[in-house]
């Protein structure tokens, strides 16, 4: 039990369509990080919240967006979804200002996306 | 280039049999690595973590890894594993630069056979 919850934990959209992911961290993780995995690879980092500012972005496109909320919850955004967008979508969160401090990283059990 | 290299994709073991995945990773700058766990349908769990100090980390279900500075290596072991053991593991790096980012390698199965 990592205190990290995803929701909703199966979905299915159709190629073009936009799509809304849901993480709940713990109380007092002030960062929060997405990641795609696709299948077969490793989890990819896709950007990362501090106090609802992002201070960190991957490679990822600009249809990619988040929000991050001051009662510990965050969203991923994806606008114009493509068929290589299929994927799990993991939300992680830990304690303190991004990540280089060393804490702990705590992941959700993730969300999977297929684009049809 | 890759950052993090994991080079087995799978790794068949006996139950009760020692296990070693590999990894080795690529940076002109400090580090931090890491190993995670993802058991079937689950997220990822840390194994353990290494941010400075002593060179062999143990971690948790009788894992351990050691740092090897000179051959950009942290790999992980375990003496003796069991058919719970069977998962994906990942490998992960944090540069000590301007980028604040976790970067994974592609993971190594490990499958314990009977």
């Amino acid at each position: 039990e990592t205190g990290v919850t995803q929701s909703p934990t199966h979905l299915i959209k159709t190629r073009g369509q936009q799509v809304t992911l849901r993480c709940s961290s713990q109380s007092g993780h002030n960062t929060v990080s997405w990641y795609q995995q696709a299948l077969g690879q490793g989890p990819q980092f896709i950007f990362q919240y501090y106090r609802e500012e992002e201070n960190g972005r991957g490679n990822f496109p600009p249809r990619f967006s988040g929000l991050q909320f001051p009662n510990y919850s965050s969203e991923l955004n994806v606008n114009a979804l493509e068929l290589d967008d299929s994927a799990l979508y993991l939300c992680a969160s830990s304690p303190g200002k991004g990540l280089r401090d060393g804490n702990t990283i705590y992941f959700g059990e993730g969300s999977w996306l297929t684009v049809v | 280039a890759q950052s993090v290299t994991q080079l087995d994709s799978q790794v068949p073991v006996f139950e009760e049999a020692p296990v070693e995945l590999r990894c080795n990773y690529s940076s002109s700058v400090s580090v931090y690595l890491f190993w995670y766990v993802q058991y079937p349908n689950q997220g990822l769990q840390l194994l353990l973590k290494y941010l400075s100090g002593s060179t062999l980390v143990k971690g948790i279900n009788g894992f351990e890894a050691e740092f090897n500075k000179s051959q950009t290596s942290f790999h992980l072991r375990k003496p003796s594993v069991h058919i719970s053991d069977t998962a994906e593991y990942f490998c992960a790096v944090i540069k000590m630069n301007r980028d604040d980012k976790i970067i994974f390698g592609k993971g190594t199965r490990l499958h314990i056979l009977p």
